[in-house]
């Protein structure tokens, strides 16, 4: 199965900075990564899908990029509502596969 | 508004069964894959399986830990997705959340979740 390489595992961020969470693959998986968003006792929410497309209604502070094997998440301007984990998920090969998770703490 | 809500969860025994439902609403069903996914306590996401629709045949996916233990089907008529899980262990003890597919452009998507149902498997 291809392996979801998500780093980092946490990070800490201040009101107002940018932050880059990365998700490697594998192998290659040409576009086909989305990125979720999920809060505490919430289900997942989609943010990007085709790597890099913003989903309908995601405000776009949100953006991602890349291809192959390497892919970014990039969240500008953050607020205390973006406390949450951050994960991608491949489906190009089956079984999809979800990276391990990115925790994501607003002092 | 798109609504998927599971049911079917509980408290189950090692080695036992279990059948989960997700009712579907405000969407046209039979037009989208529909997927599970789990999540065990304070862990991260697991892709579980997926089901396609009546044109690819209601052909189905499973993650390499529950292949040949769970089954998924889907009633179209009824708007459901099922997840029948047999030989339960307890490393199956999980929130399971019922996803909506969206397929653009040569690109897979969960985008509707349901908010999920919880199994524990425990003696």
């Amino acid at each position: 199965a291809i392996q979801m390489t998500q780093s980092p595992s946490s990070l800490s961020a201040s009101v107002g900075d940018s932050v880059t969470i990365t998700c490697r693959a594998s192998q290659d998986i040409r576009n086909d990564l989305g990125w979720y968003q999920q809060k505490p006792g919430e289900a997942p929410k989609l943010l990007i899908y085709a790597a890099s497309t913003l989903q309908s209604g995601v405000p776009s502070k949100f953006s991602g990029s890349g291809s192959g094997t390497d892919f970014t998440l990039t969240i500008s301007s953050l607020q205390p509502e973006d406390s949450a984990t951050y994960y991608c998920l491949q489906d190009f090969y089956y079984p999809c596969t979800f990276g391990q998770g990115t925790k994501l703490e607003i002092k | 508004e798109v609504q998927l809500v599971e049911s079917g969860g509980g408290l189950v025994q090692p080695g036992g069964s279990l059948r989960l439902s997700c009712a579907a609403s405000g969407f046209t069903f039979n037009e989208h894959y529909m997927d599970w996914v789990r999540q065990a306590p304070g862990k991260g996401l697991e892709w579980v399986g997926r089901i396609r629709k009546k044109s690819n045949s209601y052909t189905t996916e499973y993650a390499t830990s529950v292949k040949g233990r769970f089954t998924i089907s889907r009633d179209d008529l009824k708007k459901s997705l099922f997840l029948q899980m047999n030989s339960l262990r307890t490393e199956d003890t999980a929130v399971y959340y019922c996803c909506r597919v969206v397929s653009r452009s040569e690109n897979d998507a969960l985008d509707f979740w349901g908010l999920g149902t919880v199994i524990t498997v425990s003696s």
